[in-house]
């Protein structure tokens, strides 16, 4: 099945800086990648999501590329706000052909003010 | 909010119990996801049920089991709880239709079991 590594586990960033996170996955087969934020307690939120054909994509502060030849996407935060610290996961699905998220392990992001 | 709703918010409940987990999904969704996050294991997906069919099954234990109803809310019934059943469940929904893809989760029922 489906395997998705995410790093790094936790990211210290100065307000104002650039976040970037990481991710790996293993099914080929896999053609649509979510990020979603989680704050303490609270549900998972959609922030971003990319499709296999498209390489980057942008929304305001965070983009997501994908590169499918080497099977990784990336989160990139851009001017960072201490409302952005949260963490964060990957996912990765087949799209249509089955749709349940295989998740990364999360980033712990913290924008220090 | 994601419009999806679940019910309760927290549960606490002793080993060896039976709990059942209620969830409604967003108005014009007929995809429900059940996923379980623990510390140790991360987010991981239970099972999913399309307009009241079992669609797939992922890591679920069989002391687990889920069902779709015609109105499309969905509960998950947990039974011979055991102390390592203590998790944030969490349902999600997605939009029917070719290409619609994103989950929407509700805010999560947090089982804790003593």
């Amino acid at each position: 099945g489906e395997n998705v590594e995410q790093h790094p586990s936790t990211l210290s960033v100065q307000e104002g800086d650039s976040a970037v996170i990481k991710c790996t996955y293993s099914d080929s087969a896999s053609n649509y990648f979510p990020w979603y934020k989680q704050e303490l307690g609270k549900r998972p939120q959609l922030i971003i999501d990319i499709r296999s054909n498209v390489g980057e994509k942008k929304d305001q502060r965070i983009a997501v590329t994908l590169n499918k030849t080497a099977k990784h996407f990336s989160l990139h935060i851009t001017e960072t706000q201490p409302e952005d610290s949260a963490v964060y996961f990957c996912a990765a699905s087949r799209g249509a052909a089955g749709n349940k998220l295989t998740f990364g392990g999360g980033t712990r992001v913290l924008v220090k003010p | 909010d994601s419009g999806v709703t679940q019910t309760p918010k927290h549960l606490i409940t002793a080993t060896g119990q039976r709990v059942t987990l209620r969830c409604s999904p967003r108005s014009g969704d007929l995809s429900v996801y059940w996923y379980q996050q623990s510390l140790d294991q991360g987010l991981q997906f239970l099972i999913q049920y399309y307009n009241g069919e079992e669609r797939a099954k992922g890591n679920i234990l069989e002391r687990f089991s889920a069902q779709q109803f015609p109105d499309l809310h969905s509960e998950l019934n947990l039974s011979s709880l055991e102390l390592g059943d203590s998790a944030l469940y969490f349902c999600a929904s997605s939009p029917p239709g070719q290409g619609r893809n994103e989950q929407f989760f509700g805010p999560g029922t947090r089982l804790t079991v003593l």
